[in-house]
């Protein structure tokens, strides 16, 4: 079975500032989707980056990156020049890609950011 | 606009009682999915559909039941609430052969 693991319940960072969110995950899948979900004080949940394990180029948005180590089986995200904004709970996911069937999410447990003005 | 409705968006609930919580999308998705959500323990699948008239189980899904009469609709239903579905939970749906899930608003559910 698969698991996704988050061992940082929290993290805080500086505004402006860089902050690096942890995440690990166990498959024997070789082809599958890796997702990194934002959940702000309002509750909704926010897809914020998406890599897949084909690509070996790190995906980035804007201010969110990602190192994805493949081997390692980790998948880490990178915030630059944090927001106030940011502050939210963030949860890593994953994902096996059937190639039309359904893609259930494996969620991790989440670590929950404070930036600090 | 397009998007997932849940509804509603809270209730306080007695033990035993039946509560059928409810979710709509209006992007044709043919995936949906029910999760819950407790503090330290992320979100967990209860159930999903591939597509209307079917439904499958996901990791935790004593207790809670669903249907897919049509591709829109996807309501879950707890048939005598216990003091442990105390939880919020997340409709979610997907197009086919896509990894993006689309996630509604959540409904807080409290029971008592």
């Amino acid at each position: 079975a698969q698991t996704v693991t988050q061992s940082q319940p929290e993290m805080s960072v500086q505004e402006a500032e860089t902050v690096t969110l942890s995440c690990t995950y166990d498959t024997s899948e070789s082809d599958y989707y890796l997702f990194w979900y934002k959940q702000p004080p309002s509750r909704q949940m926010i897809l914020v980056i998406r890599q897949e394990a084909y690509k070996q180029q790190n995906a980035t948005e804007n201010r969110f990156s990602v190192n994805f180590q493949k081997a390692a089986k980790s998948f880490s995200l990178k915030i630059s020049d944090s927001q106030l904004g940011d502050a939210a709970m963030y949860f890593c996911a994953y994902s096996r890609r059937y190639g039309g069937a359904t893609n259930k999410l494996i969620f991790g447990t989440g670590t929950l950011l404070a930036v600090q003005p | 606009i397009a998007g997932i409705t849940q509804a509603p968006t809270s209730q306080i609930l007695a033990a035993g009682r039946r509560m059928t919580l409810r979710c709509t999308q209006d992007m044709r998705h043919n995936a949906m999915y029910w999760y819950r959500q407790d503090l330290g323990l992320g979100l967990r699948l209860i159930h999903y559909s591939n597509t209307a008239g079917t439904t499958g189980k996901g990791e935790v899904p004593d207790g809670y039941s669903v249907s897919r009469a049509n591709t829109d609709d996807f309501p879950l239903t707890l048939a005598s609430a216990v003091p442990s579905q105390t939880s919020v939970y997340f409709c979610a749906s997907g197009a086919s052969g896509f990894s993006e899930q689309f996630f509604g608003p959540g409904t807080r559910l409290t029971v008592l």
